[in-house]
């Protein structure tokens, strides 16, 4: 299995609203990242986690909040969040050790903020 | 600190072209280079890779040789296809579980 998945895969929220999305990869990876795209832009790193804790946070806002439950999912709760937060999140996945590998991206959650 | 460079876009071409996209790279120490290719409406997918100066990535006809003199790493294929057209983004990666730097990407759009 060599597959990232991500829910939902679009959400529209409100900037009271509280939700979260989520990441699960079952390839034994023990790391795991968030990023944030911006249509016909590259992506830019938010979070990475190694071996289930933080280890690179790029300065995210407090309205981002991560949490790795355990090595296969990943979340990121939203709260508060401003309209120019909208953007596709990917949640990507790696193997730890040896040369730096390459990434596994989902597919994305398309977010909306109104 | 690290960069990658990429040709700019748009790229548009005729079904069976040549295909090049520059990439050019500045790093510490010695980086993995990676091609990534993106769908409309999907994340990115691994299309090749090379680890150490000199190795050569290939996946689905696409090739990129990793030139450490030139601090470079092409993307070339021979024939391409109206199912090639997609955003390509170059990536460095120089840590494991580390930050990556992308380039810019580069829309490819192929007519039958």
């Amino acid at each position: 299995d060599t597959e990232v998945t991500q829910t939902p895969k679009h959400l529209v929220m409100g900037m009271t609203n509280k939700k979260s999305l989520k990441c699960e990869q079952h390839m034994g990876h023990r790391a795991m990242y968030w990023y944030k795209q911006k249509a016909k832009k590259p992506p830019e790193l938010m979070f990475v986690y190694s071996y289930e804790k933080l280890s690179i946070n790029e300065s995210v806002p407090s309205r981002f909040s991560p949490e790795c439950p355990n090595s296969s999912l990943l979340n990121l709760h939203l709260h508060a969040l401003q309209p120019e937060d909208s953007a596709l999140y990917l949640c990507a996945s790696s193997q730890v050790g040896g040369n730096p590998s390459e990434q596994y991206f989902g597919p994305g959650t398309r977010l909306t903020v109104t | 600190g690290n960069s990658v460079t990429q040709m700019e876009g748009p790229v548009t071409l005729s079904e069976e072209a040549f295909l090049t996209i520059n990439c050019t790279y500045t790093a510490t120490g010695y980086p993995s280079l990676f091609w990534y290719v993106q769908y409309p409406g999907e994340g990115l997918q691994l299309l090749l890779k090379a680890t150490k100066a000199d190795d050569k990535g290939s996946n689905k006809g696409f090739e990129a040789t990793y030139r450490k003199e030139t601090t470079s790493f092409h993307l070339e294929k021979g024939s391409v296809q109206v199912s090639d057209s997609a955003v390509y983004f170059c990536a460095l990666c120089n840590t494991n579980a580390g930050k990556s730097t992308f380039g810019d990407g580069t829309t490819l759009t192929v007519k039958p």
